[in-house]
């Protein structure tokens, strides 16, 4: 089946501790991206991906970071997470159009993060 | 600058009446316009797409519509049910966005039975 998985969906940690969102997909995408979700303010892009070790920012990039290092993994990593980084995280994949971006977007289960 | 706006915010509608909900969008280069369906604790999905060289695309109870000139583009739900109640979201996408979906804040949308 394909899809995009995230895990875990839910984590509640503490402030400065550490934290990796993994999430990969199954559908040999080029392009990869972090959502968060926060009432009110719809989707927001953290960081996006078009390729293997092709990685920038997107919207909302403070305090976090992601690698690509193979074609179906993004993980998304909070070096210090802080309590405003507490949202809904989204991973995404889709295929890439080198002239414009026109396809759709694919969505992981979702990560709920609390951090006190 | 980047920036779609979406209204209305909440929309309430009795079973069977039509719901629309409307997306303006600022790059006049903006090519590609999905909408996804978010039901409560789940991910989006998306729901229709249309793209910039047509100006209406329909799949049964759905519809989007799209105006070049004025920059908006607009989903249509006939026959509403209660199962369409959800978020839904808007996008749009283009050269000068810079190779991102840039979304709407999102319309919560009541079905009432």
């Amino acid at each position: 089946e394909a899809q995009v998985t995230q895990n875990p969906r839910y984590l509640i940690t503490v402030t400065g501790k550490k934290l990796t969102v993994t999430c990969s997909q199954n559908m040999n995408h080029e392009y990869m991206s972090w959502y968060r979700q926060d009432p009110g303010l719809g989707l927001r892009q953290i960081y996006y991906s078009m390729n293997v070790e092709v990685t920038d920012k997107g919207d909302v990039p403070e305090g976090y970071k992601v690698s690509r290092k193979e074609k179906r993994n993004f993980p998304l990593i909070l070096e210090s997470p802080s309590p405003n980084q507490t949202s809904l995280y989204f991973c995404a994949s889709s295929l890439w159009d080198s002239l414009s971006y026109n396809s759709p977007l694919h969505f992981g289960n979702g990560t709920r993060l609390t951090v006190t | 600058g980047e920036n779609v706006e979406q209204h209305p915010s909440t929309l309430s509608v009795q079973e069977g009446d039509s719901a629309v909900i409307k997306c303006t969008y600022s790059d006049s280069a903006s090519n590609y316009f999905p909408w996804y369906k978010q039901e409560l604790g789940k991910r989006p999905q998306l729901i229709i797409d249309i793209r910039s060289n047509v100006g209406e695309k329909k799949d049964q109870r759905i519809a989007v519509t799209l105006n070049k000139t004025a920059k908006h583009f607009s989903l249509h739900i006939t026959e509403t049910q209660p199962e369409d109640s959800a978020v839904y979201f808007c996008a749009a996408t283009g050269m000068e966005y810079g190779n991102k979906l840039v979304f709407g804040a999102g319309t919560i949308l009541r079905v009432k039975s």
